[in-house]
């Protein structure tokens, strides 16, 4: 997964409190997104972005903020965190027209 | 509305078993479909993926995968399961905003 970062890889917050999830690629691929999984429900798509500029929702967005300011950086925004969203967050990056999908290692999130 | 479906949550098999894993999709446009693999306490690898030509398609580790059009589905397929196969598998549709089933955890019982 070179060219795909995921800071922090782990973080523990309080409810209520707020943080950002950085994800930056090296490839310059149009296409980025975020995701969560859990245990028997697979990954979810949270928010994803096809350019520069441009973003959109995902399947479960709600609590959640992106922007995409430059083709580099992604960041998710958690804007005040609940127990509901412990998770392992993956940022994923693609190319226009290109079939594979690149991951991060992923961030582990607990909500306390 | 896009989605993918897995059958099944979870499956035990002892080696040297065959193995299918259903997935079933539902989205118009171009079809892009994968699987993927996760490995206890490591991310997602890539095993195949299809998008055009002939619908089997054969991937890393032995694993191959069917399209079939008419039954929307893509299922996974390996002859002969091994231990080392025990992790997660997911089949995902879509491009850029590509959609998860929920995962099948196969375990392999040596």
């Amino acid at each position: 997964n070179a060219g795909v970062t995921q800071t922090p890889k782990f973080q523990v917050l309080k409810t209520g409190q707020s943080m950002t999830l950085q994800c930056a690629q090296d490839m310059n691929h149009e296409y980025m997104s975020w995701y969560r999984q859990d245990p028997g429900m697979g990954l979810r798509l949270i928010h994803y972005s096809v350019g520069a500029g441009i973003t959109d929702q995902g399947e479960v967005p709600n609590g959640y903020n992106v922007s995409r300011s430059t083709t580099e950086d992604f960041p998710l925004r958690l804007l005040s965190a609940a127990p509901s969203q412990t998770s392992v967050y993956f940022c994923a990056t693609a190319r226009q027209g290109g079939n594979t999908i690149y991951f991060g290692e992923g961030s582990w999130l607990t909500v306390v | 509305a896009q989605s993918v479906s897995q059958h099944n949550h979870h499956v035990i098999l002892s080696e040297a078993a065959s193995l299918e894993l259903g997935c079933n999709y539902s989205y118009g446009g171009t079809v892009n479909l994968f699987w993927y693999v996760q490995y206890p306490g490591q991310h997602l690898q890539l095993l195949l993926k299809y998008f055009s030509g002939d619908p089997l398609v054969k991937g890393i580790k032995g694993f191959e995968a069917e399209f079939i059009k008419s039954k929307f589905s893509f299922n996974l397929r390996k002859p002969s399961v091994q231990w080392s196969d025990t992790a997660e598998y997911f089949c995902a549709g879509g491009s850029f905003k590509t959609i998860f089933g929920a995962g099948t955890r196969l375990f392999v019982k040596a």
